[in-house]
């Protein structure tokens, strides 16, 4: 039973264009959100999270939007830049009181940004 | 260097032998998890320590594996007889949301 769904394995964009990288849960406990970067053969790096009581959150180039109403979350990298060709992983984290606190990952999205 | 590492950075083994890994993690934390990787997939949850009480292990987490964190710190993990079905990457975190290189295992 997969908790965490990023339904597009793929997304191919041009430099200086937006990424836009889709992600749903199903587990309404879930209550903090993470995105990850990971390069090949090395370990995710993390980018950036949002907690459930709000609704965006802004670092630099990347924005991440949460709808808790329809359990969905979305990461945006404007402008996108060739560095950023990496698969993005969304990963969700239930409350830390009364858990162990462990993070449920979706597969990931590869994405290409062409010169 | 005040992130968390790991070693070694790649294993090759023949399927039966023993490996262990090691993860240091950032200072102070007392949190620390492991995780594996395969291709395709997102990491998945392999058990997590409190201190050095282990206090959840997933049925990924077959006999053949164990793991320690002795006194607190740094952990290991060990897979006996390994089989070719162990080949990933094996990461470990940090409370709970900084990861280390991982260690890449290939059974042969």
């Amino acid at each position: 039973d997969q908790q965490v769904k990023q339904n597009s394995p793929s997304l191919s964009v041009q430099e200086g264009r937006i990424s836009i990288l889709n992600c749903d849960y199903t587990n309404s406990m879930f209550d903090y959100f993470l995105w990850y970067k990971k390069y090949p053969a090395e370990g995710p790096t993390f980018l950036i999270s949002i907690s459930s009581i709000k609704d965006k959150n802004e670092d630099g180039r990347f924005t991440v939007f949460l709808n808790k109403s329809a359990k969905h979350l979305s990461l945006h990298i404007v402008p996108s830049q060739p560095g950023d060709s990496a698969v993005y992983f969304c990963a969700a984290l239930p409350p830390p009181e009364g858990s162990n606190y462990k993070l449920t990952f979706g597969k990931g999205t590869l994405l290409t940004v062409n010169p | 260097d005040t992130g968390v590492s790991q070693n070694p950075r790649h294993k090759i083994t023949k399927r039966g032998q023993n490996v262990t890994f090691r993860c240091d993690p950032i200072s102070e934390h007392n949190r620390l998890y492991w995780y594996r990787q395969t291709l395709g997939q997102g990491p998945e949850f392999l058990t997590y320590f409190q201190n050095e009480a282990q206090l959840e292990k997933s049925r990924l987490l077959s006999d053949r594996f164990s793991a320690e964190r002795p006194k607190g710190s740094f952990s290991t993990l060990e897979i006996q007889r390994t089989e070719q079905g162990d080949s990933a990457m094996y990461l470990c975190a940090s409370s709970p949301q900084y990861f280390g290189p991982g260690t890449r295992l290939l059974v042969l």
